[in-house]
């Protein structure tokens, strides 16, 4: 079925420990996006990618990093887990401008101890 | 700070009445609002979206209303049907833009 992939479904880490967290569309999609989502928080946005060789920063970048390593691929890459990063994770994408919106992974539940 | 606002974390309707889930915003940039559904477990599914030329939006039950003096949005769902009970999320973009701000979401609860 055509969408977002994510893996791994859920992982638990270890502080200071590292992980890259995998995110593939079929859709041929432009534009992708990591966000996390917390209790009474929302969903927040991490780094997003309007194209494909571009990221930039959302709300809430420190402590990732990212890589557009192709149109259909944008990894999250959390180079030293801390119990603040624990939450769930969605990769999102979407053809062009958001007005289109968004068509979402189902989510990388993270916990770090 | 949140531009984009859900002051009701909860709400719970009956059967077969209206469920109104309203969004309130702070950025008079925004012209492109959406509303997102979610399930425990899964993704956020797109349900409705209305452009900042628009103050009505009909997609079956389901119909988003803007005000844009109030910077003020709405969800109406009718009538609600148990299968609705989710998470809503509100979201906006500015300039057709490339990320969507999020609302903290509403969970709603449709009893029989």
């Amino acid at each position: 079925n055509a969408g977002v992939t994510q893996t791994p479904k859920f992982q638990v880490l270890k502080t200071g420990q590292s992980m890259t967290l995998q995110c593939a569309q079929d859709m041929n999609h432009n534009s992708m996006y990591w966000y996390r989502q917390d209790p009474g928080m929302g969903l927040r946005l991490i780094y997003y990618s309007a194209s494909e060789g571009t990221t930039d920063k959302g709300e809430v970048p420190n402590g990732y990093n990212v890589s557009r390593l192709n149109k259909r691929e944008f990894s999250l890459r959390l180079e030293s887990a801390a119990p603040s990063q624990t939450s769930v994770y969605f990769c999102a994408s979407v053809a062009g401008a958001t007005t289109y919106g968004y068509t979402f992974g189902s989510g990388t539940r993270l916990t770090v101890v | 700070d949140q531009q984009v606002k859900q002051n009701s974390p909860s709400l719970s309707v009956q059967e077969g009445r209206i469920s109104i889930l309203n969004c309130d915003y702070t950025n008079s940039m925004f012209d492109y609002f959406l509303w997102y559904k979610k399930y425990p477990a899964e993704g956020p599914t797109f349900l409705i979206s209305i452009s900042s030329i628009k103050d009505k939006n009909e997609d079956g039950r389901f119909t988003v209303f803007l005000n844009k003096s109030a910077k003020h949005l709405s969800l109406h769902i009718v009538p609600s049907q148990p299968g609705d009970s989710a998470v809503y999320f509100c979201a906006a973009s500015a300039n057709s833009g490339y990320a969507l701000n999020f609302g903290k979401g509403t969970s709603l609860l449709v009893t029989p």
